[in-house]
């Protein structure tokens, strides 16, 4: 399996400009995080959804973060509009659930340079 | 929120040597997890407790959840050059499903 798959790797964008970061989680894994690492936070869980149905999403900070999921094999992360304090990796995290959901395998993040 | 600490952040060892770090909780936790980061990469999961006092290896790493549900131990063994990188423990607490992680111990070796 090719794991999970982020894109893009860098993301340089300008304040204000709305940016998506994309993910492809694991075949057959029904569950999907959102992660956020920052020097100052460390990783911090943003959303999780079960099934394509976000669960809970209270880690997200504002409003002007979204997350879908349309289907089980592609997940979004929209910030609108982007500031530089959203400057982070985003890594989306992928579990089947077994043993426990929290056994999730991680992308390789996206480094978002907000300026 | 809740608070994981971990100890030391960082450590700097020689190869050969052997490594203890560990993580503490203000609180009860049902799960105990250790992750390991390379630069650049997401963590991957090395080990996975779930039963207080479990103690559970993977090859020459050795993790414990405490008997007090406060807190987990992870040992390596030998140390060699791969081990390089940062551990993060993370958890569940007690009544909440969220996963929680530390701050991160940064783990150097000397030449």
């Amino acid at each position: 399996d090719a794991g999970v798959i982020q894109s893009p790797r860098h993301e340089v964008t300008e304040m204000g400009q709305e940016v998506t970061l994309r993910c492809k989680p694991i075949s057959g894994h029904d569950y999907l995080f959102w992660y956020r690492q920052t020097m100052m936070r460390g990783l911090e869980l943003l959303i999780y959804f079960n099934n394509n149905v976000p669960i809970d999403d209270s880690g997200m900070p504002e409003d002007r973060f979204s997350a879908k999921m349309p289907n089980a094999s592609f997940s979004t992360l929209k910030i609108q509009p982007s500031e530089p304090r959203d400057s982070a990796v985003y890594f989306c995290a992928s579990s089947d659930g077994r043993p426990r959901k929290t056994e999730a395998f991680f992308g390789q993040g996206t480094r978002l340079t907000v300026v | 929120g809740q608070q994981l600490n971990q100890s030391p952040q960082s450590m700097f060892i020689q190869e050969g040597e052997d490594v203890s770090m560990n993580c503490t909780s203000s609180s009860i936790f049902n799960t105990w997890l250790w992750y390991k980061q390379d630069p650049g990469e997401g963590p991957v999961l090395l080990i996975a407790l779930y039963k207080a006092g479990e103690l559970t290896s993977n090859g020459r790493l050795t993790a414990q959840f405490g008997i007090t549900r406060k807190d987990s131990f992870l040992n390596i063994s030998a140390s060699i050059p791969s081990d390089v990188g940062i551990y993060f423990c993370a958890g569940t607490p007690f009544g909440n499903e969220k996963l929680t992680f530390g701050t991160g111990t940064r783990l150097t070796i000397i030449p």
